[in-house]
């Protein structure tokens, strides 16, 4: 199975600020990986799938970079709107596997 | 617009079973994989195994085997996920969750949650 390591735990930051979330995968998964941003009491929300790609719907200040096993998520220019929690995933081999999340809170 | 829409909330005993299900809509249904996702009170997402709408194949988490089985009803657009032999650290919101795209891939759209609560 594929372990997957989110870094930092939290992040606090200010409205404004960039966030820059980082996963680790313990072997590689080429760019088969997403991010999910949750929020409490909701579902998680798709953010960026195949490392970079947006999902439809997601605004510009949100990216994704990284392939083998190093990937970032990064947040342009944070809104209100965005503190949550932010996972990882991993799609390309059975098990599917998230990262433990990083919560972005409001400093 | 794609939706997937789950049952209510539940409350069951140690050794009981719990039968969820996710309504799906919006999409060809028999196209898409679905998968279960679960989440423990204040912890993280774990995948607990997906499903083909086209054919029936499955895909189940290796600690669940034996546990848990998905099943769907194409004429009402219906996936169903069963887990039987609840024990307490069954206690969690269970997702559906649509393959975004074909083969391997993200999950895109989400069902509202369903609460299963292990309870004596």
């Amino acid at each position: 199975e594929i372990v997957l390591t989110q870094s930092p735990g939290t992040l606090s930051l200010s409205p404004g600020e960039r966030a820059t979330l980082s996963c680790r995968a313990s072997q590689s998964v080429s760019s088969n990986l997403a991010w999910y941003q949750q929020k409490p009491g909701q579902a998680p929300r798709l953010l960026i799938y195949y490392a970079s790609t947006r999902a439809t719907g997601i605004p510009d200040r949100f990216s994704g970079g990284g392939s083998g096993t190093d990937f970032t998520l990064t947040i342009n220019r944070l809104e209100p709107e965005d503190f949550a929690v932010f996972y990882c995933q991993h799609y390309g081999t059975s098990p599917l596997t998230f990262g433990g999340g990083t919560k972005v809170e409001i400093k | 617009q794609i939706h997937l829409v789950q049952s209510g909330n539940e409350v069951k005993k140690p050794g009981a079973s719990v039968k969820v299900s996710c309504k799906a809509s919006g999409y060809t249904f028999n196209i898409y994989g679905i998968n279960w996702v679960r989440q423990a009170p204040g912890e993280g997402l774990e995948w607990m195994g997906w499903i083909s709408p086209y054919n029936d194949n499955t895909n189940y988490a290796q600690n669940l085997q034996g546990r848990v089985t998905m099943t769907t009803d194409t004429s009402t657009s219906t996936v169903f996920m069963e887990l039987k032999s609840l024990r307490f650290d069954d206690t969690a919101v269970y997702y559906c969750a649509r393959d975004y795209y074909g083969g391997n891939s993200a999950l895109g759209y989400w069902g509202q949650g369903t609460l299963v609560t292990v309870s004596s």
